[in-house]
């Protein structure tokens, strides 16, 4: 069981906007920075938002983060069938000095 | 463009060491504002942090694997590696390594090598 909740799973269809949720606790997200990572079928995860709400250079403006207490958001708007994949949020956690704790992630599907 | 790069035995027995090397491109291992990370997803299943290492050979590992895992640094091959003892069917999955930088607004992984599948299995 994962340290970060997040739904199993979500879905929209294209250009409709989907939120992702990621719930953790005082430890992790409450006290440090959130980031997001998109794995699409057979590769590498690749940083989608870091610090709460950042882009990477390369990452389009319709992925937006957001945080909130001991919660985060992933948000996409403009759904496009590229975006189909897992999403997994990521924080420190700070009790025992770490680890990084991810979420269990959402597989995203693009109806 | 930095690049990372795991190779390893694809096969480990159980009880056995798995050991996996890391070798860094594109970059210096032995700049200041990086940590070099071991993370691994089973198949099917989500990530799972292992460990990190800065530079300076200081450490950090996953308390629920600490007792098995050594993490160790080469600065001269740009590399870093993994050793994870007393494997089991478990252990068996993708591993990654992950550079993660030092942010001022917080650290994160920018970059992942991609991929090697370890399978423990007699």
């Amino acid at each position: 069981q994962s340290v970060l909740t997040q739904p199993p799973s979500a879905s929209g269809t294209p250009g409709q906007r989907v939120t992702i949720s990621c719930s953790g606790s005082s430890s992790n997200i409450g006290s440090n920075t959130v980031n997001w990572y998109q794995q699409l079928p057979g590769t590498a995860p690749k940083l989608l938002i870091y610090s709460n709400n950042q882009r990477p250079s390369g990452v389009p403006d319709r992925f937006s983060g957001s945080k909130s207490g001991t919660s985060a958001s992933l948000a996409i708007s403009g759904l496009q069938s590229e975006d189909e994949a897992d999403y997994y949020c990521a924080a420190w956690d700070d009790s025992l000095n770490g680890p990084w704790v991810f979420g269990g992630g959402t597989k995203l599907t693009v109806l | 463009q930095v690049q990372l790069q795991e190779s390893g035995p694809g096969l480990v027995k159980p009880s056995q060491t798995l050991s996996l090397t890391c070798t860094v491109s594109g970059g210096s291992i032995s700049s200041g504002s990086y940590y070099w990370s071991w993370i691994r997803q089973p198949a099917g299943k989500g990530l799972e942090w292992i460990g990190r290492i800065y530079t300076s050979g200081s450490t950090n590992y996953n308390p629920s694997l600490k007792s098995r895992v050594t993490i160790s640094v080469d600065t001269s091959k740009n590399q870093f590696s993994l050793k994870l003892s007393s494997v089991t069917a478990a252990d068996t999955a993708v591993y990654y390594c992950a550079r993660e930088l030092i942010g001022l607004g917080g650290d994160y992984v920018d970059y992942w090598g991609q991929g090697t599948l370890v399978t423990v299995s007699s």
